[in-house]
């Protein structure tokens, strides 16, 4: 069973930092591209971030580019959001998530974690 | 970046009804090489993590009920429940993969009218 868990989430003050961990499991982590997308508390769902299988291609919303970097680590099956320069538009969930064997759309999703910007 | 309109924002509805739901793309989300559409619906339930119901505008998910149907081409599609359970009440969401960045609608509510 395909499983994602992200952790890592919290209170952050405007302009700190923090890192966003995503654990797989349940399959093989290396050979699929990952995704960071979140959603702003009551709100729709925004991509963020995505790095391809072996951390070729990396591509970020505009929103992020310049702030968050995406990462992996295949050995630990684990994908990684690093946040930089948070704003309190940054307030979300952010779920880390995968495509289905046939590649259209994000067929597996974690459970969220939630970031909150406030002072 | 491509945007993509859903109507209704939300919806009444009745254990039973047929409904149908609305996404339009502000550009052809048809791939001319593979003839598939790059478009996917999600339905996701208060305190949940997204569901992929159906890709490729048409594909249903495995374990996704019949009812729920995707079709439309190039820039509008539709979802339609053919008979809405109560189970169904969320909120759905499309999804365009046609162009980095994916993007999403705002959503469609269903509510119990």
């Amino acid at each position: 069973e395909v499983q994602l868990v992200e952790s890592g989430g919290g209170l952050v003050q405007p302009g700190r930092s923090l890192k966003l961990s995503c654990v797989a499991s349940g399959f093989t982590f290396s050979n699929y591209g990952m995704n960071w997308i979140r959603q702003a508390p009551g709100k729709g769902l925004e991509w963020v971030a995505y790095i391809s299988s072996g951390s070729s291609y990396i591509y970020y919303a505009e929103t992020v580019k310049g702030r968050f970097t995406i990462s992996r680590d295949n050995a630990k099956n684990t994908l990684y959001l690093q946040m930089t320069s948070l704003r309190s538009e940054d307030t979300a969930l952010y779920y880390c998530a995968r495509p289905g064997k046939n590649y259209g759309g994000f067929a597996y999703w974690g459970q969220g974690t939630l970031v909150t910007v406030s002072s | 970046d491509i945007v993509m309109t859903q109507t209704p924002s939300s919806q009444a509805v009745s254990a039973g009804e047929k409904v149908t739901m609305s996404c339009k793309s502000s550009q052809s989300l048809l791939y001319s090489e593979n003839k598939k559409n790059y478009l996917a619906w999600y339905q996701q339930k208060p305190g949940q993590s997204p569901k992929l119901l159906i890709s490729w505008a048409s594909t249903r998910e495995s374990g996704v009920p019949d009812r729920f149907i995707g079709s439309g081409s190039g820039t509008d599609f539709t979802l339609t429940i053919s008979s809405v359970q109560a189970e169904d009440l969320a909120v759905y969401y499309c999804e365009q993969y046609y162009d980095t960045p994916n993007t999403f609608g705002a959503g469609t509510k269903l509510e119990l009218k």
